[in-house]
């Protein structure tokens, strides 16, 4: 059974970059694309970007520009970085998995809380 | 890319049956699979129906979904409502991104 862990910084000034880190453990990263998805408090899910094994990355339009996701093979971890954060990229970040060829996410990370705030 | 529009809420009581709807606003709904997560307080997502009408192993056959195309929309129904379904519903799909629905509330009265 696959798990999702995450980790990176919770707190964040305007202008600044969050970045957070997702390791994979109980499975590979080959065949999956590997998906980071947010959701603002009290809101919708909004998917922000995936990347698969090989580093071929998908990007929402409306973060592109600001946003990157990158994957270390090696350690089976897969990291988004977004610059210029403002409060409005305050939101819970999940990591998750989908099969490729397939648009179920079938795994999710537990979540992590970040707040932009000065 | 298309906007999926969900109902903000549904109430019911035990026992009954409620539907929650998903409409895309263009494209047609047959031509992407349509996912539901089911998400309670505090939780992370958890699929209850992907591809259509396909439901994961481990979720309740009161967990059903369909598509409609003459009202280009999606709707996952639950039947024998239990307290416990009582959580937030997003439908999904994909075309040049992912989209997903802005949720439905469904209370257990």
């Amino acid at each position: 059974q696959v798990q999702l862990q995450q980790w990176g910084a919770g707190l964040l000034k305007p202008s600044e970059t969050l970045s957070l880190t997702c390791g994979v453990s109980g499975g590979s990263l080959t065949g999956y694309y590997w998906n980071w998805i947010r959701q603002a408090p009290g809101k919708g899910l909004e998917w922000i970007g995936e990347i698969n094994q090989s580093g071929s990355t998908n990007y929402n339009a409306s973060l592109m520009g600001r946003v990157t996701v990158s994957v270390d093979t090696s350690k089976k971890q897969f990291s988004l970085k977004l610059n210029s954060v403002t409060a409005a990229d305050t939101a819970v970040y999940y990591c998750a998995r989908r099969l490729i060829g397939h648009w179920r996410f079938d795994s999710w990370g537990q979540g992590n809380l970040v707040t932009v705030s000065s | 890319n298309f906007i999926l529009t969900q109902p903000h809420s549904v109430s019911e009581s035990p026992g009954k049956t409620v539907t929650i709807s998903c409409t895309r606003s263009s494209g047609s709904i047959a031509h992407n699979f349509v996912q539901w997560y089911q998400q309670r307080p505090g939780g992370a997502p958890t699929t209850v129906i992907f591809e259509d009408d396909q439901r994961p192993s481990g979720v309740p056959d009161r967990f059903s979904g369909s598509i409609d195309s003459s009202s280009n929309s999606a709707s996952l129904t639950i039947s024998g409502l239990k307290p416990e379904d009582e959580a937030d519903y997003y439908c999904q799909s994909y075309g040049d991104n992912v989209v997903f629905g802005g949720g439905t509330k469904v209370t257990v009265l």
